[in-house]
């Protein structure tokens, strides 16, 4: 297991209010990562961090907004949520290494915003 | 811009027949990482197999092999005599080298298998 943990596993919440999504790993690893999984989408990048304070927008980071002050915890906060942002949400990890870039997966967050 | 095609949305084949995952890439950049995860039912993300652009050299794990052909931009998945474990969604993804950047992955739309006993 590439110990990774999320929390919660499952919110249910409602448009307007702040939610606020939690990644943590034990390994230690500098890159840290959150994607969005939806229906005819499969997953898309959020936001990542390359350190700690260190962050940088994906693909989709409209309306989202991340902070890494540990090493070992990224967050990822919806300021005020919205119906559209009802999604699965994956933390992810990289191990370091040039000739490596895989990641690995936390078990993922299930949101819906009502 | 990068993009992973998966043009494959579901198959359906019957138990221990092969099956082959279908992986089309396009990118701008000569180093680039592929990659393939395997989503079962469960729901968590399970890491099958990275390639480097630069190492053409298929490989075989037990029933699972992958065939990149940088030539063609793809990079596909066969499963011989397939199980009911096999059933998952298979995701291909793509990931850019920049230099020790973060480099996220850019995913195919995913295949879902489903082997029928």
């Amino acid at each position: 297991d590439a110990g990774i943990t999320q929390s919660p596993r499952h919110k249910v919440t409602e448009t307007g209010t702040p939610v606020t999504l939690r990644c943590h790993q034990t390994e230690n690893h500098r890159y840290m990562y959150w994607y969005r999984q939806d229906p005819g989408h499969g997953l898309r990048l959020i936001h990542y961090s390359y350190g700690v304070k260190d962050t940088d927008k994906g693909e989709v980071s409209d309306g989202y907004s991340v902070s890494r002050s540990k090493t070992e915890d990224f967050l990822l906060t919806l300021e005020s949520a919205t119906s559209s942002q009802t999604s699965v949400y994956f933390c992810a990890i990289r191990p370091p290494g040039v000739a490596r870039n895989e990641q690995f997966f936390g078990p993922g967050t299930r949101l819906t915003v009502l | 811009a990068q993009k992973v095609t998966q043009a494959q949305t579901e198959i359906s084949v019957v138990e221990k027949e092969d099956v082959t995952l279908d992986c089309v890439y396009e990118t701008r950049d000569t180093t680039y990482y592929l990659f393939w995860y395997k989503q079962p039912p469960s729901g968590e993300l399970v890491f099958l197999i990275r390639r480097n652009s630069f190492d053409e050299q298929n490989e075989i794990s037990g029933r699972y092999s992958w065939n990149f052909q940088k030539s063609t931009s793809s990079f596909n998945f066969t499963i011989t005599a397939s199980q009911v474990v096999d059933s998952a969604v298979y995701f291909c993804a793509l990931s850019t080298y920049s230099g020790g950047g973060a480099d996220g992955l850019t995913f195919g739309k995913g295949t879902h298998l489903i082997i029928q006993p």
